[in-house]
């Protein structure tokens, strides 16, 4: 069956800029995760939704940073005015039901702010 | 501070010669502990959960084993396509970001024909 998608798979923007990141996950998994990875790095978690509410937000490094999963499947991240220091690749995973279960990752966004 | 440590950071092995790779975790609860294989350019690739120590996973030329410290990857009679980062990640029973993964750097592995 078909595993998490993201698009873009490439996002290049201007510092102070506002981008969003879709990330498509497994259908039927409730729960969904975010992270960021910088080169030479393991991931690293963002935020987790269990069906429709941010379940843990606490590695969202400021509040320029947000993520919505209005309908309990999609979710989009949101970076507004970006900095140079955003720049990393962005990773979506999924899992069935709980946070114990295996998470399955997508291909990532790479995000390259200028 | 709670932090996987993998080891070594690159390895480089002849086809056919066979290894393990090091995971030492220090978290306060340990939920479930999980290595990925990731290759340039793509997402992490699920490999294994372990959730109790004394426990051992195989797939193919890969057996993951899990002690109350630390996880060891073995892979037996590499082949080239073996050659990627693996990832290693727990859950933890608490705290904040305890439902994420937390990853060590990785162990970046080459296999020489």
């Amino acid at each position: 069956g078909a595993g998490v998608s993201q698009t873009p798979s490439n996002k290049v923007t201007e510092k102070g800029k506002y981008v969003e990141l879709r990330c498509d996950p497994i259908s039927g998994h409730t729960a969904l995760y975010w992270y960021r990875q910088s080169l030479g790095q393991g991931p690293e978690f963002l935020i987790y939704f269990q069906g429709t509410g941010a379940a843990d937000d606490s590695g969202l490094p400021n509040d320029r940073f947000f993520a919505v999963r209005p309908e309990g499947s999609v979710s989009t991240l949101k970076i507004q005015r970006t900095e140079r220091g955003d720049s990393a690749v962005y990773l979506c995973a999924s899992s069935l039901t709980r946070s114990t279960d295996t998470q399955y990752f997508g291909p990532g966004t790479r995000l390259t702010v200028l | 501070e709670d932090q996987v440590t993998q080891s070594p950071e690159a390895l480089r092995l002849q086809e056919g010669e066979s290894s393990s790779l090091n995971c030492s975790y220090t978290v306060s609860g340990l939920r479930g502990l999980f290595w990925y294989r990731q290759d340039p350019g793509k997402g992490p690739e699920f490999l294994f959960t372990l959730y109790s120590a004394g426990e051992e996973k195989e797939k193919e030329r890969l057996k993951a084993t899990l002690t109350k410290k630390e996880s060891f990857l073995h892979i037996t009679a590499p082949k080239p396509e073996d050659s990627a980062t693996y990832l290693c990640a727990v859950t933890m029973n608490s705290g904040g970001g305890a439902d994420g993964l937390t990853f060590g750097k990785g162990t970046h592995l080459i296999i020489q024909p």
